[in-house]
């Protein structure tokens, strides 16, 4: 069925520490996933995606690891700032069948409260 | 940078009421989405929109409808507030075909809904 999930609701973590938030996904036939970031008060922020022909993908200062043998997604925000702190969402994009051309629509992790202290 | 305006960040209303949700944006996206956002269940499409007059039903579309007359703008609509729509709403848009590699979708910054 159609599940993304987070496998750590809060992750505390040190100023200048490198930060890892893991997601798991259950459709194997999602073929792009994103990462957002939701600051208190604000909408989601597109952070960084990636392609299901991918395994990994670096932004500035993110990287996104796809394991698609294990369905698992994962963020790594390299030297944490207080700035970090926030929720982050994975998100799988699903395929559907519509209009003979296809539609696609975002399924939603939980999401990971990501805690930097100074 | 797309920008996806929200008329209200906080309403209050009564239950039994008809509440409007407005939304825009500035980028000529042909996609408009309405979600909603709660703990512990992430967000959820209520509705989504391809096209100028389209619309089309998302996962928990009960309760709610939508308009979209105009391409820049998509209003959702509860019929008849209940306490169980107590919800922040999140609108976004996104560039015709779905969401897609390098198209992905842009938030509005959220309604937070209450009904009492």
């Amino acid at each position: 069925g159609e599940s993304v999930g987070l496998h750590l609701p809060t992750l505390s973590v040190q100023e200048g520490d490198n930060s890892i938030i893991n997601c798991a996904y259950s459709n194997s036939a999602s073929d792009y996933f994103i990462w957002y970031k939701q600051e208190s008060g604000k909408g989601p922020q597109f952070i960084i995606d990636i392609r299901s022909n991918m395994d990994k993908r670096q932004g500035q200062r993110v990287t996104v690891l796809l394991n698609k043998t294990v369905k698992h997604l994962s963020l790594q925000i390299a030297a944490t700032q207080p700035g970090d702190s926030a929720v982050y969402f994975c998100a799988e994009n699903i395929l559907l069948p519509f209009m003979n051309t296809g539609f696609q629509k975002l399924v939603f992790g939980t999401g990971t409260r990501l805690l930097v202290s100074p | 940078d797309v920008k996806v305006t929200q008329s209200s960040r906080y309403l209050v209303k009564r239950t039994g009421e008809k509440v409007f949700l407005e939304c825009v944006q500035d980028m000529d996206h042909e996609n408009m989405f309405w979600y909603r956002q709660d703990p512990g269940l992430g967000l959820r499409l209520i509705y989504f929109s391809y096209d100028v007059k389209m619309k089309e039903k998302g996962d928990i579309p009960e309760g709610y409808s939508v308009s979209r007359e105009k391409k820049e703008r998509f209003s959702l609509i509860l019929e008849s507030a209940s306490t169980n729509q107590t919800s922040m709403y999140l609108c976004a848009s996104s560039l015709p075909g779905g969401i897609t590699y390098n198209s992905p979708l842009h938030f509005g910054n959220g309604t937070r809904l209450t009904v009492t």
